[in-house]
């Protein structure tokens, strides 16, 4: 069964420095794998998808993350936080059945991400 | 504008008084989904519906029902509410019946069972 797995419920870093939002998963076949960011009292918005093409995948808002297959790893990156970036992430890979990817998302717990001035 | 919307967006009851959370969606999509997300649980899927009149039961159904009578809406219904059942509810909606579409979500339902 597909499953991702979020280390670290709560980030925080200062204005200006790197973010790095940890997620590894766990397929048995090539997975689908998505970054959602959920900012205060909204519902979630794409940030990112990858979909087997290129292993680096740039998103909105100057995120990014890597497809490591060797590390089963899809961390989330950006280079410089800003206040703006403070909000819930989540890590989800699509299900899949025998007829192969569904659109059912399986989600990480979430991390929360703190950016101090 | 493309959006999912969800009525209501907070909702107080109390145990057994049966409520209905509306979700509709303007982008003829054909996949819907109900979700819960609870404080370290994260996002867990309640329904689906493949298309109208297809619907199935997700991670837990446990307690509610759904229909899928019009493509563009996708009501949750819970008969009779209990305490555990407080949660924020999302619903979703994507392109396609299956694939790793998008899924474009709702703004959220806060709901708390007294």
């Amino acid at each position: 069964a597909q499953s991702v797995t979020q280390l670290g419920s709560h980030v925080s870093v200062s204005e200006g420095a790197l973010v790095l939002l940890r997620c590894n998963y766990s397929s048995s076949v090539p997975p689908y794998l998505f970054w959602y960011v959920q900012y205060p009292n909204q519902g979630l918005q794409l940030l990112l998808k990858y979909t087997s093409a290129a292993t680096l995948v740039k998103g909105i808002n100057g995120f990014e993350a890597e497809f490591k297959k060797s590390e089963t790893s899809f961390h989330l990156t950006k280079p410089s936080a800003h206040m703006s970036d403070a909000a819930e992430y989540f890590c989800a890979v699509s299900d899949r059945d025998y007829g192969g990817a569904t659109n059912k998302l399986i989600f990480g717990t979430g991390t929360l991400l703190a950016v101090q001035p | 504008e493309a959006q999912v919307t969800q009525n209501p967006r907070y909702l107080i009851t109390v145990t057994g008084k049966k409520l209905t959370v509306t979700c509709s969606q303007n982008m003829n999509h054909e996949y819907m989904s109900w979700y819960r997300q609870d404080p370290g649980l994260g996002l867990r899927q309640i329904y689906y519906s493949m298309n109208v009149e297809v619907t199935d039961k997700g991670d837990v159904p446990e307690g509610y029902k759904v229909s899928r009578k019009e493509k563009r809406n996708f009501p949750l219904i819970l008969e009779s509410p209990s305490p555990n059942q407080t949660s924020l509810y999302f619903c979703a909606s994507s392109p396609r019946g299956r694939g790793p579409d998008t899924q474009y979500f709702g703004p959220g339902t806060r709901l708390t069972v007294l």
